[in-house]
């Protein structure tokens, strides 16, 4: 069965970093590019980043570039996000999300649906 | 960035009637288009893929239409799990983006 499993949630304070991390079972994490989205409370989705498992490159929403940083281990099948500098509408639901193309390009992102997503972190940010 | 105006932003329908959102692009994406369902307190699910493929294992009551920068959803009878919001999303150009939201309520 794949699934993506995410971290617990987490408290901040305003100016913190946080790590999240995302489990990939039931398929080899390396082959499928990997997604993060976030969705503020009561609010929509928002695109974060996308990350090459197997090459490593990462390509993120302007918004977010150089406070966010992607990484994959492929020796346990886990994706990470970190995010610095939090403020208070850093406050949301923290999803990755696979991406189903396939076969995925060393070099290149290529995008298609995203047919997986994980279970959520909440991420709350306050003084 | 390209915006996606979704519209109703929520609506409000009888179980077996027929619903449809509309989509609109801020320029043309080629048809690269998908559509998420998400049920309250759960993770969103994609339900059409390429504006009018049915993602695996999603009823036929849902279907997909639309090209260029104009696209439609619909739902052709509302059952009672249908419940929640429904998010368009473009992949023609990074960053990805979605649409706000139609939820989608029984009357």
């Amino acid at each position: 069965q794949v699934q993506l499993v995410q971290s617990g949630a987490e408290m901040k304070k305003p100016g913190a970093s946080v790590r999240i991390s995302c489990k990939a079972s039931g398929y080899d994490l390396s082959t499928y590019y990997m997604h993060w989205v976030r969705q503020a409370p009561g609010q929509g989705l928002e695109w974060i980043g996308i990350i090459n498992p197997g090459g490593g490159g990462t390509h993120s929403a302007q918004k977010f570039q150089g406070r966010v940083t992607m990484t994959t281990d492929t020796s346990t099948s886990t994706g990470y996000m970190d995010l610095s500098s939090l403020t208070s509408e850093d406050t949301a639901v923290y999803y990755c999300a696979r991406d189903s193309y396939w076969p995925i390009s060393s070099n290149d992102f290529y995008y298609n649906y995203m047919d997986v997503w994980g279970t959520g972190t909440t991420v709350s940010v306050s003084s | 960035d390209i915006q996606m105006t979704q519209s109703p932003s929520s609506l409000s329908a009888s179980v077996g009637d027929r619903v449809t959102i509309t989509c609109q692009a801020s320029q043309d994406i080629n048809n690269y288009l998908n559509w998420y369902q998400q049920s309250p307190g759960e993770a969103p699910k994609v339900v059409i893929y390429d504006a009018s493929n049915l993602a695996t294992g999603v009823p036929s009551r849902f279907s997909g239409g639309g090209s260029g920068t104009d696209f439609t959803f619909t739902i052709s009878s509302l059952r009672p799990e249908d419940v929640g919001t429904y998010y368009c999303q473009q992949y023609d150009n990074v960053p990805l983006t979605f649409g706000g939201g139609t939820k989608v309520e029984i009357k």
